[in-house]
This record gives C-alpha cells, sequence and structure tokens, in this order.
C-alpha cells in the first residue's frame, strides 16, 4: 500500500536556526497538510496546499513557517528562525479527494 | 470552530478486557477518523467512519452523525492495544481535521 514518507526521523536543531522538513505525499494525491503535536498535547493543525498554493492555515503558521512544494513529488515545511517552543512532533498528511487522510510516520524536531 | 471531546482520558484494561471508547462533536461533519497512537509516536490510521459501523478484527466503529458521536470498540485486548486512540473529525470537504484530546489506554498482562 502506498504511504506517505517523512525525512529525517528526527531533526536536532540549535534556536534561531532554520529547518526544513520534507514529505513525499503518495503520488496521485491532491491535498497536502502539516500538523504539529507538541509531547503529550493532541495534534493541531497548521497549513494545507492544493493546487500549488496554501487554501487554509492556522494560527499557529505564522511567518516563521512556510511551505512548498518544489517538484512533483516533494512538500517540504521550513521554519525560518526555530524557537524552544517549536519543538513537537510534525506530521505531514495528504489525500486524494474526499476520502481519508493518510499520515506519514513524522518528524520529531527538537530545539536545543 | 468544530469541538472534538474524548472520553475517558485514560483507561486502564487487563488483557482480554474488552472497551468502549467514545468521541463527541459539536457540529455536524463531513469526515470522521479513529487513530492509534503508537509507543513510537506513530498515528495509524483505524477507521474512515463519517457514517455506520465497521469492523476491522478485534476493532469497530460506530458513527451517529445525526446525534453527533462515534464510538470505538476493542474487543479481547492485547498489550499491543496500548497507546493513545485520537477521533478527529472535518467539518467539510478537504478542510483540516480536528482532533480530539485521545484516550490513553493502558493494556497490561
Amino acid at each position: 500500500e502506498p504511504e506517505v514518507t517523512q525525512t529525517p526521523s528526527h531533526q536536532v536543531t540549535q534556536m534561531g536556526q532554520e529547518v526544513i522538513l520534507r514529505c513525499v505525499p503518495i503520488s496521485n494525491h491532491l491535498y497536502f497538510y502539516w500538523y504539529r503535536q507538541i509531547l503529550g498535547q493532541k495534534v493541531e493543525f497548521l497549513v494545507s496546499f492544493y493546487n500549488n498554493e496554501i487554501s487554509e492555515k492556522s494560527e499557529i503558521f505564522d511567518d516563521q513557517f512556510s511551505v512548498e512544494r518544489p517538484d512533483g513529488s516533494n512538500f517540504t515545511l521550513k521554519i525560518r528562525s526555530t524557537k524552544l517552543e517549536d519543538s513537537a512532533m510534525y506530521f505531514c498528511a495528504s489525500r486524494l479527494g474526499d476520502q481519508p487522510q493518510h499520515f506519514g510516520d513524522g518528524t520529531r524536531l527538537s530545539i536545543l | 470552530g468544530i469541538q472534538v471531546e474524548q472520553s475517558p482520558p485514560d483507561l486502564i484494561l487487563q488483557e482480554g478486557a474488552n472497551s468502549t471508547l467514545r468521541c463527541n462533536f459539536s457540529d455536524s461533519v463531513n469526515n470522521l477518523q479513529w487513530f492509534h497512537q503508537n509507543p513510537w509516536g506513530q498515528l495509524i490510521n483505524l477507521f474512515y467512519i463519517p457514517s455506520g459501523t465497521k469492523q476491522n478484527g478485534r476493532l469497530s466503529a460506530t458513527t451517529v452523525a445525526t446525534e453527533r458521536y462515534s464510538l470505538l470498540y476493542i474487543s479481547s485486548s492485547q498489550t499491543t492495544d496500548s497507546g493513545v486512540y485520537f477521533c478527529a473529525v472535518e467539518w467539510s470537504g478537504n478542510t483540516p481535521l480536528v482532533f480530539g484530546k485521545g484516550t490513553r489506554l493502558s493494556v497490561i498482562a
């Protein structure tokens, strides 16, 4: 069964540094999402992407965040200048249409 | 926005016992998914169930959309069932999922 893949599985970064999290959605999917889960808390929506543009974003997704689909396969989340509170598990998800969202295994981001 | 409430927040079971997890939501939804988050943090998709009943092995789920709730049944629980179970809903087509806070299940041998 096709799956969403995320790299790296764990990223450790110094505060203030830029970080890029990468995702390869399922190949024929059209809608892409990033979610975040702070340790011990629920999963929160960050941003959705469709037709090469952001379709919706939450208040968490401020100017420090950006997303890109640089080619036909990758979907990236960039955090420009990381803060301690950005430490979390980041999940990428994709879907074809009115079907379930499929989640990757996540990237655990640790900010020191 | 839509609110998702899960109960109970924590549940401890003896291996072999059955359990029912509940998810209430505050408005009509287009989609509802149940996930299991394992100890490694992976979100495993259990059910896509905007309405009706589905079964997959020892797990089954029922969503009563008109009454705005969904139930996840786990029968003959095993230690590998331990983890956090999340319910997530979307209020309209292709909108983001809104997650509940989860039910933390511990199954002890």
